[in-house]
């Protein structure tokens, strides 16, 4: 158990549906992480977060979105769905973000149909 | 070209055999990540290295910055090894990840 927990495990909607994936770091980790892992396109980073503010963006589409609240804790706003979105969501938290260990929670795994 | 890329994509062995995965990177980096992705999904960190050698148990990671090159090995292979390993790296000054395509280890007893 690697102390990150996500929310929910499983999903299954509709296209054009809007989902929320939430993800709570380790206790003292202020950094998190959101990655795709799709079967065509392997694990991409999506977005990172230190303490409340984004910090780096990668490969991420403007239907998806995402904010660390105060707490820590992360949600992963995916809009507008499609089938292509179809794949597991993992968040991954470390303590500060400057390229250290991470660690990764079990995964949401989303499926639009 | 990826910028990190991983060999073989499949492995098999049998019990008790040395095994060796690769992964060479053309970027400038930071720190190299392995990761273990078990048949259920779940992400597991294994080592993080910008220099050097680990070990921890059964598995050894090594790295050679200026071959911009590192191997991932596995001694005394077991069926409970089956996984998919990842190599990823943290660009130089840099803090996201960039993945290797995987390696699918399967151990037979």
């Amino acid at each position: 158990d690697s102390g990150v927990t996500q929310t929910p495990k499983h999903l299954i909607t509709a296209t054009g549906q809007r989902v929320t994936l939430r993800c709570s770091p380790r206790s003292g980790d202020l950094s998190v992480y959101w990655y795709q892992q799709s079967l065509d396109q392997g694990l991409q980073f999506l977005i990172h977060y230190y303490n409340g503010e984004e910090r780096a963006k990668g490969n991420i589409l403007e239907r998806f979105s995402a904010q660390q609240f105060p707490d820590l804790h992360s949600e992963l706003n995916l809009s507008s769905l499609e089938l292509g979105d179809s794949a597991l969501y993992f968040c991954a938290s470390s303590v500060t973000g400057a390229g250290e260990t991470q660690y990764f929670g079990p995964g949401t795994r989303l499926l639009v149909l | 070209k990826n910028e990190v890329e991983q060999s073989p994509q499949n492995l098999t062995a049998q019990e008790g055999e040395f095994i060796t995965i690769n992964c060479s990177y053309s970027v400038g980096i930071s720190a190299l990540h392995w990761l273990q992705q078990h048949p259920g999904g779940g992400i597991v960190s294994l080592f993080m290295l910008s220099s050097g050698k680990k070990k921890h148990g059964r598995l050894i990671a090594t790295i050679n910055i200026q071959e911009k090159h590192s191997s991932l090995h596995i001694t005394a292979s077991h069926p409970r090894d089956s996984a998919v390993y990842i190599c990823a790296v943290f660009k130089a000054a840099g803090n996201k990840l960039t993945f290797g395509g995987g390696t699918r280890v399967l151990v037979k007893p």
